[in-house]
């Protein structure tokens, strides 16, 4: 498997601008997750799925942030409007089930610059 | 709420240098804790991780973390620190549900 793929590796926007956030988890893994990595905050979860379902959205900064799981194999985190306090990395991760044991397979993360 | 703590921001050492990583949680449950390293220009990977049994872990690359309960500790140490250790380090705490609580991260550099 190619691992957790996240699209785009890059995206630089203008203030205002919608940004959407693509990830693409392992195959046959139940669980999605999202995470945000700033400097002054560390890695922080914003949303995860379970079986394509939102479970916990506490994360979630702003109503300007939604994210969806239409199908098994594909979620898209959206910023709208977005502003230049929501730069940083974005990390998607997926795991197989959600046990506190399971181990979580990392994409390479989105990094988002906002102008 | 459940909390990570990494007081370490940003440590400097020197290559062969033995290396400490505080890391405390505020989750009195029985937790499962893991630290997560992420090299330049890459992504996280999970470094080493301790469910039950003995509290002191080993993980790749020679490091390992010493879980210590009364002190809600699980900090990581490595002997002796490479140039290639170079990397900013995640603390993270699970609960069930899957659910990572990161710490804030700790930043190594060293220095050959």
């Amino acid at each position: 498997d190619a691992g957790v793929i996240q699209s785009p590796r890059h995206e630089v926007t203008e203030m205002g601008q919608e940004v959407t956030l693509r990830c693409k988890p392992i195959s046959g893994h139940d669980y999605l997750f999202w995470y945000r990595q700033t400097m002054m905050r560390g890695l922080e979860l914003l949303i995860y799925f379970n079986n394509n379902v939102p479970i916990d959205d506490s994360g979630m900064p702003e109503d300007r942030f939604s994210a969806k799981m239409p199908n098994a194999s594909f979620s898209t985190l959206k910023i709208q409007p977005s502003e230049p306090r929501d730069s940083a990395v974005y990390f998607c991760a997926s795991s197989l089930s959600g046990v506190a044991n399971e181990k979580l397979f990392f994409g390479s993360g989105t990094q988002l610059s906002v102008l | 709420a459940q909390s990570v703590s990494q007081h370490n921001h940003h440590v400097i050492l020197s290559e062969a240098a033995s290396l400490e990583l505080g890391c405390n949680y505020s989750y009195g449950g029985t937790v499962n804790l893991f630290w997560y390293v992420q090299y330049p220009g890459q992504h996280l990977q999970l470094l080493l991780k301790y469910f039950s049994g003995d509290p002191l872990v080993k993980g790749i690359k020679g490091f390992e973390a010493e879980f210590i309960k009364s002190k809600f500790s699980f900090n990581l140490r490595k002997p002796s620190v490479q140039w290639s250790d170079t990397a900013e380090y995640f603390c993270a705490v699970s609960q069930w549900g899957g659910k990572l609580i990161f710490g804030q991260g700790t930043e190594l550099s060293v220095k050959p």
